[in-house]
Parts: C-alpha cells; sequence; structure tokens
C-alpha cells in the first residue's frame, strides 16, 4: 500500500485565495513525522512545515498551515492569501519513528498553479 | 554557508559512460540519501547511509555505487551509464534518532542527461 497519497496532479487558484493540498497516509507505527515540502521550477527542494504525531495543535508557519486530522490519518496544506510565487510542485512526506526510523516517504505530488 | 551542496548541477554524458556526482553537507548531519526523480516528479529513495554506514538500499541497479569516505560526503558512482538513468539526483541529509522533527535538506540536485 502507498504510505503517501497526494490525489490531486494538479490544481488552480486564484491569486489571494486559499487553497487546500490534500495528503493522506497509511502507517500503523504510533510515532511519525508529516512534512510538506515546496518544489519551485527552478527545482529545488524547500522544507515548509512539520506535524508530529502526538502534537495536539496544527502546525502553523506564516500562511502555511497544516490540517491534521489524525483519525482520517489526513496532513493537508493549507496556503492562505495565495501569491504568484506559491505556484510550484508541493510534496508530502512522512517519517516514521518506530520502524525505518531513517526513511522518508514522499507522495508523488500536486502542481499547484496560482492565476493572477 | 550552504548547507548541502552538489556537484555537479548539471552533467551530460554519452550512454556507456560512468561518472560521479558528489555531495557535502555542513549541517552536522549523520544521516545521508540520495533520492532519483524522473520526468514525473516522482521522488524515489535509492539509498541512505548513516555514520558511514548503508541503511537502506533500495532496488537500483547495481550500476549505482554509493559511497560515503565520511558522515560529511555522500557520492554517487554510476557505471555504464543508459538513458533510463537520465533524471535529477537529490542528495539530502537529516539528523538520525527517534524524533519525529527531523527535516531532510536537500542539496539542489543535479541535473543528469545521457544521450
Amino acid at each position: 500500500a502507498q504510505k503517501i497519497t497526494q490525489t490531486q496532479p494538479g490544481m488552480f487558484v486564484q491569486e489571494k485565495e486559499a487553497v487546500t493540498l490534500d495528503c493522506t497516509y497509511d502507517t500503523s507505527d504510533p510515532s511519525y513525522g508529516l512534512f510538506w515540502y515546496k518544489q519551485p521550477s527552478s527545482g529545488e527542494m524547500i522544507f515548509l512545515i512539520y506535524q508530529g504525531s502526538y502534537d495536539q495543535q496544527n502546525a502553523t508557519e506564516g500562511r502555511y498551515s497544516l490540517n491534521f486530522q489524525k483519525a482520517r490519518k489526513s496532513a493537508n496544506l493549507v496556503i492562505s492569501a495565495s501569491q504568484l510565487g506559491d505556484s510550484a510542485m508541493y510534496f508530502c512526506a512522512m517519517r516514521e519513528l518506530l520502524y525505518n526510523f531513517n526513511k522518508f516517504y514522499f507522495g508523488s505530488g500536486t502542481k499547484l498553479n496560482v492565476k493572477p | 554557508d550552504t548547507a548541502v551542496s552538489q556537484t555537479p548541477k548539471y552533467l551530460v554524458t554519452q550512454m556507456g559512460n560512468d561518472k560521479s556526482i558528489k555531495c557535502e553537507q555542513n549541517l552536522g548531519h549523520d544521516t545521508m540519501y540520495w533520492y532519483k526523480q524522473d520526468s514525473k516528479k516522482f521522488l524515489k529513495i535509492m539509498f541512505s547511509y548513516n555514520n558511514k554506514e548503508l541503511i537502506i538500499n533500495e532496488t537500483v541497479p547495481n550500476r549505482f555505487s554509493p559511497k560515503s569516505p565520511d558522515k560529511a560526503h555522500l557520492n554517487l558512482h554510476i557505471n555504464s551509464l543508459e538513458l533510463g538513468d537520465s533524471a535529477v539526483y537529490f542528495c539530502a541529509s537529516s539528523r538520525s534518532g527517534r524524533s519525529s522533527y527531523n527535516e531532510q535538506f536537500f542539496g539542489p540536485g543535479t541535473r543528469l542527461t545521457v544521450l
């Protein structure tokens, strides 16, 4: 089974609007971390935000927030007030802590296009 | 003060050649990784080293051989290059240990084109 599933290959959003990028994960490990990365067209991978499985609050970093629903095993990324510079590929990733704790699992990515 | 650096950034070569990509990190991390990103942007882990010891070795042709001379360096050597090896190769590093908040830091990537 896929460890990380991103069901939206591509998305469009109007500038200044909010957008949600979906991510579901599959693990039997009680302790894990969830990450989002941004890959602009220039190619580098940029770490955006992190959520630990035991964190009570949803993570936030500036305009990025992570909508963590543990029971549903989802970790959606919310970008508020989209900007043209947000156009990029976005990857969701997970790290399990009990098993294979040095391995990161990545989703297939979502390509976000922000329209002016 | 680059955190994770890779050389070269671009590599264009003929089929059948042997080439190497070098990676260095100055973050003090003890775990390093090689990923391959294909044209559809799928990121596939290839190898991981922890303190110079190979800990992850995914199903990768044995033409690919990683080498870690010390925990700050992880090189990738590819023998007998094939057209299908064309991709972007990313090096990454992280702290190991059972803390979930150990994100990976990525290098800028090496775009390999095999002609």
